[in-house]
């Protein structure tokens, strides 16, 4: 069976400094990844997803089929960026979502 | 800030009773979704349905139902059977299948508690 893990609950940072949050998953088939990003009052949100291969909001997350690993990553972390992501995987045909745990990001001054 | 709409935003009901937790969206999408969020856990999936008059279990469907008789509407009923129905509910939708159509839109979510 599919499985996401994201093994930090919290993960605390001053502004400015790198960011890394981990992701790892379990899955036989072939994987697509996203991140899911939930600000403070707001909705869920698509932050981004492996094949597109893109940079949001200063974040990148690379696909390491070896690792079966995709962690997000930002070199400068801002303040606005404290929020809970979620990295999750779809399988099922490509609807059916398996997200991890969460990791809560605070960025403090 | 429409889209995908739930509501109530906060329900209470008794233990023993069944709720109906409502999901209505206006973007056209083929495919809606029902997670349950629950602290410490992330987002476990309920249902989904990728068109209208079919739905899936999910990871965690015992003692759910829902029904998708029309595109925009996805009830999800929420039953005595379920053993703990109190937590926060997300309703979400996507214009389909594969990786062009895929992300899914979440709606404000409701939170259920059982007294």
């Amino acid at each position: 069976a599919q499985r996401v893990t994201q093994p930090e609950k919290l993960l605390s940072v001053f502004k400015g400094a790198p960011v890394e949050l981990k992701c790892n998953y379990s899955y036989s088939g072939s994987p697509e990844l996203f991140w899911y990003v939930q600000y403070s009052r707001q909705r869920l949100q698509l932050l981004l997803r492996h094949i597109s291969r893109e940079s949001i909001k200063g974040f990148t997350a690379d696909l390491n089929k070896g690792e079966t690993s995709f962690h997000l990553k930002k070199p400068f972390a801002q303040e606005e960026d404290s929020a809970m992501y979620y990295c999750a995987l779809a399988t099922g045909g490509g609807n059916k979502l398996t997200f991890g745990t969460g990791t809560q990001l605070k960025v403090e001054l | 800030d429409g889209g995908i709409t739930q509501s109530p935003k906060y329900l209470f009901r008794k233990e023993g009773q069944n709720v109906t937790l409502s999901c209505e969206q206006n973007l056209n999408h083929d495919a809606m979704y029902w997670y349950r969020q629950d602290p410490g856990q992330g987002l476990r999936l309920i249902y989904y349905s990728q068109i209208v008059n079919d739905f899936q279990k999910g990871d965690i469907a015992e003692g759910y139902s829902v029904s998708r008789e029309k595109k925009e509407s996805f009830p999800l009923t929420v039953t005595s059977a379920q053993k703990n129905p109190t937590a926060f509910y997300l309703c979400a939708s996507s214009m389909g299948q594969g990786p062009s159509y895929n992300e899914q839109f979440f709606g404000p979510g409701t939170r259920l508690t059982v007294l």
